[in-house]
């Protein structure tokens, strides 16, 4: 079926660490693909999106390449902030704009 | 620019009630979404809309859900006869809806706790 897994938390790094959070996905087609973040006691926010193989997303540090040999798109930043801590959900949308199937996400926690 | 509004934000209810939530999207998006994201989950998705024609309805619909967004803008959530397992926060998104890659937008959602 269509789905998003992405790597279980929580994620617990040292400030300055490097990161990366697993996602594969599941779908027909040539699915965009999506990072959001969700800060303490916020909503979600979009972090990065790529819409086509190869193409790679990148925002705040951020990056994640869609790989669509491994079904992939791995989030991963070269050093972590305590602001970073929060929860990462990866999703994917099929063509046209239809909703999001987003994974369970991972709770990410950055200490000084 | 206002983002998406959710109201209330909070709403706490015994079992067997009605409740209403309520999204207003950022102004001209024509996409209006509703998901809902228990505790440790992802956000599923529940319904959309394109204007005011609801396009697509989840599974998780079940008849004691209705949706509605009678002029094309903002967009009311029901939930009759409410269940302890309907108990999550409800999301609205909203986005464009002019091309493929359009990015939604989401509102802080309403939290429900059914007792």
């Amino acid at each position: 079926g269509n789905s998003v897994t992405q790597m279980e938390g929580p994620v617990t790094l040292s400030e300055e660490a490097f990161l990366t959070i697993n996602c594969t996905y599941t779908a027909t087609g040539y699915p965009s693909l999506f990072w959001y973040v969700q800060y303490p006691g916020e909503g979600l926010q979009l972090l990065l999106k790529a819409t086509k193989a190869d193409d790679k997303g990148s925002n705040k540090g951020f990056e994640a390449t869609y790989r669509k040999e491994t079904t992939s798109f791995h989030l991963e930043k070269g050093s972590v902030q305590v602001s970073d801590s929060a929860v990462y959900f990866c999703a994917r949308r099929n063509s046209g704009n239809t909703p999001l199937v987003f994974g369970k996400g991972t709770r990410l926690s950055v200490i000084a | 620019d206002t983002g998406v509004s959710q109201d209330p934000r909070h709403k706490i209810t015994k079992r067997g009630q009605n409740v209403t939530f309520r999204c207003d999207p950022i102004s001209e998006h024509n996409r209006l979404y509703w998901y809902r994201q228990t505790l440790g989950q992802g956000p599923e998705f529940l319904t959309y809309f394109q204007n005011e024609a609801q396009l697509e309805k989840s599974r998780l619909l079940s008849d004691r859900f209705s949706a509605e967004r009678p002029k094309g803008s903002f967009s009311t959530l029901e939930i009759q006869r409410t269940e302890q397992g309907d108990s999550a926060m409800y999301l609205c998104a909203s986005s464009l809806g002019q091309t493929s890659t359009d990015t939604q937008y989401f509102g802080p959602g309403t939290r429900l706790t059914v007792l």
